[in-house]
């Protein structure tokens, strides 16, 4: 079964405002990666938060932890139409198996 | 340097037919994964190598589905008797991976998949 949930399925905005997307996990974790997908292509990383870490920064990316609530969020600021794609969030056991869990993604539609 | 590469990009067979997806990964990345994303949806997780470790195969769906890594470099996915079902895109992706007896999972370096689609 699928560790992460991601909430809103999809989410249209006006490019210059920011977008929020959330993820919720099941189990203990040892870090929460983000990625992104554009529309018929493969993923790319974005950004990794280990499960003692609260915020990241990168870039217009913000992430948060809350290892209590089992949840994580992804804020990309000032938004751009190049934004557009599918986010997605994927979670680290914390029983260190190497293996890689994802969720279901958000659909990011940012409007020029 | 080179990513991940996959191959065929896209495949279209018939179904009862088995086919072959292959991935080279990144050189000197010792953990492979696949997986499977069905249109609109998510990434399932398929089977994760890593190094001479015996693969993790608790994502594959059926024994029709089965994956080696041959001298720890290119990978093969193999689907015997293909299903209609079974037509998805299939990533493969790799990592390189700390050594020691804390194994941490780090950033995945995907291809752009293979295609499949069963007719």
């Amino acid at each position: 079964s699928q560790q992460g949930e991601e909430d809103p399925q999809a989410l249209s905005i006006q490019e210059g405002e920011n977008a929020t997307m959330n993820c919720s996990y099941k189990t203990s974790i040892n870090n929460l990666q983000w990625y992104r997908q554009n529309s018929g292509r493969g993923l790319v990383h974005l950004i990794l938060i280990r499960s003692n870490e609260r915020e990241k920064h990168s870039g217009r990316l913000r992430v948060t932890l809350d290892t209590s609530k089992k949840s994580s969020s992804l804020l990309i600021t000032a938004s751009r139409a190049a934004d557009t794609a599918s986010y997605f969030c994927a979670t680290a056991s914390s029983s260190n198996t190497g293996k890689l869990i994802f969720g279901q993604g958000t659909t990011l539609q940012v409007k020029p | 340097g080179a990513g991940v590469s996959q191959s065929p990009s896209n495949k279209v067979t018939e179904k009862g037919k088995d086919v072959e997806l292959r991935c080279d990964p990144i050189s000197g990345h010792t953990a492979l994964y696949w997986y499977r994303q069905s249109l609109g949806q998510g990434l399932e997780f398929l089977i994760y190598f890593q190094g001479n470790s015996a693969p993790d195969k608790s994502g594959l769906p059926s024994d029709r589905f089965s994956a080696e890594r041959t001298g720890g470099s290119v990978s093969t996915l193999t689907i015997q008797r293909t299903q209609q079902e079974d037509s998805a895109v299939y990533l493969c992706a790799s990592s390189p991976r700390t050594s020691g007896s804390l194994i941490d999972t780090g950033e995945l370096f995907f291809g752009e998949g293979s295609r499949l689609t069963v007719l």
